[in-house]
């Protein structure tokens, strides 16, 4: 994960549009991604994981993508609402057992009605 | 089905008080996993157990802070003497090892150490 500074990454998008939120994680060796969602007062929420065999996986309006070359991740929320303003954060872990997640700085989603 | 439960979800204290954090994880899940989240720093694991047993604690900031998980079904932080830059939001998360990794979080108990 990337390192934490004092301001969030912050994108606003209009109410109805799509999203995309970017992630660059620091271990190539990772193998398993997920993303989560954190409303303000709440714990972080699994919204959508994926593999390292994977390069892309869909929800329910949500496609997370997975670039192994670049050690990129991104979070795609298509027809944005207000309860999609939140904070993202991705998170990396290495293996089947290996337990350890290791968390993105995150990114304030604000949706604009 | 319930959620990771944590207690109290507020916690206001004076610099030198002993504060304990509690943490019920969901049924039948077997992997505990304690973090601290603040502003500077974000999420970051302290402390995470394997069927009750404690597997890596090199989170853990100071030998201020110990845990513990006495059975399946309840784990506790504690801080003892806590400080100001102890103040954050504690979170308390939980999975089912050997599956999927994803770990379910709780709604977390703010702290505030004066």
């Amino acid at each position: 994960g990337e390192s934490v500074g004092l301001h969030l990454p912050t994108l606003s998008v209009q109410e109805g549009d799509n999203s995309i939120i970017n992630c660059a994680y620091s271990n190539s060796a990772s193998d398993y991604f997920i993303w989560y969602k954190q409303e303000s007062g709440k714990g972080p929420q699994f919204i959508i994981d994926i593999r390292s065999n994977m390069d892309k996986r869909q929800g329910q309006r949500v496609t997370v993508l997975l670039n192994k070359t670049v050690k990129h991740l991104s979070l795609q929320i298509a027809a944005t609402q207000p309860g999609d303003s939140a904070v993202y954060f991705c998170a990396e872990t290495l293996g089947q057992g290996a337990q350890k997640l290791v968390f993105g700085q995150g990114t304030r989603l604000t949706i604009n009605p | 089905d319930a959620g990771v439960i944590q207690s109290p979800r507020h916690e206001v204290t004076e610099m030198g008080q002993e504060v304990t954090l509690r943490c019920k994880p969901i049924s039948g899940h077997n992997s505990l996993f304690w973090y601290r989240q603040t502003m500077m720093r974000g999420l970051e694991l302290l402390i995470y157990f394997n069927n009750n047993v404690p597997i890596d604690d090199s989170g853990m900031p100071e030998d201020r802070f110990s845990a513990k998980m006495p059975n399946a079904s309840f784990s506790t932080l504690k801080i003892q003497p806590s400080e100001p830059r102890d103040s954050a939001v504690y979170f308390c998360a939980s999975r089912r090892q050997g599956g999927q990794e994803t770990q379910y979080f709780g709604p977390g108990t703010r702290l505030l150490v004066l």
